[in-house]
């Protein structure tokens, strides 16, 4: 059972334009988020976190949205550049273990 | 330079041939962790260490080992590969379980 859930698999977005990565889990137990983003060839790095006692954390160009009630988060990337191309995973963990899980990933892609 | 390096990069092999995917990481992290990517499935955890000699199963840890005898390296050993473990590995490290992960650049295994 998938408890971290991308829904879409890829999204195409124009340059300076708003990317919408969405993600949504099953579990109420867990407490923190994250988003890696992922280059072909190379391992994931870390973008943007959000705990969730906080519904919003921006770093720059991209803004993290959480909300429990919904079971949603959401990353915001705007503007957007054609350097932000890559697959995006959300990953989530709960208070009680040490354990991240990993969503399936959304590829962006962002066109001139 | 912070990093977490993997050897081989990529590797073909034959069914039941053994064989060791090493990891190291030069930040004195005491979190380790290894995962699998494979197309539709996300990241999914196969085994992780929280220090020096404590090892424990993550998500899918069937058809695989792990050693922690130092603390910056985190061996995996396939001791009878399969097909069904052809797929992208990742070592993860990290401060504590709790703290972000850096992940290493990736081996690609295929097994005939």
């Amino acid at each position: 059972d998938q408890q971290v859930k991308q829904n879409s698999p890829s999204l195409s977005v124009q340059e300076g334009r708003i990317s919408i990565l969405n993600c949504d889990y099953t579990n109420s137990m867990f407490d923190y988020f994250l988003w890696y983003k992922k280059y072909p060839a190379e391992g994931p790095t870390f973008l943007i976190s959000i705990s969730s006692i906080k519904d919003k954390n921006e770093d720059g160009r991209f803004t993290v949205f959480l909300n429990k009630s919904a079971k949603h988060l959401s990353l915001h990337i705007v503007p957007s550049q054609p350097g932000d191309s890559a697959v995006y995973f959300c990953a989530a963990r709960s208070y009680n273990t040490d354990k991240l899980i990993f969503g399936t990933g959304t590829r962006l892609q962002v066109f001139p | 330079e912070a990093q977490v390096t993997q050897n081989p990069r990529y590797l073909i092999t034959v069914t039941g041939k053994k064989l060791t995917v090493t990891c190291s990481q030069n930040m004195n992290h005491e979190y380790m962790s290894w995962y699998r990517q494979d197309p539709g499935l996300g990241l999914r955890q196969i085994y992780y260490s929280m220090n020096v000699e404590v090892t424990d199963k993550g998500d899918v840890p069937e058809g695989y080992k792990v050693s922690r005898k130092e603390k910056r390296n985190f061996p995996l050993i396939l001791e009878s590969p399969s097909p069904n473990q052809t797929s992208l590995y990742f070592c993860a490290s990290s401060l504590s379980g709790e703290e972000t992960q850096y992940f290493g650049p990736g081996t690609r295994l295929l097994v005939l």
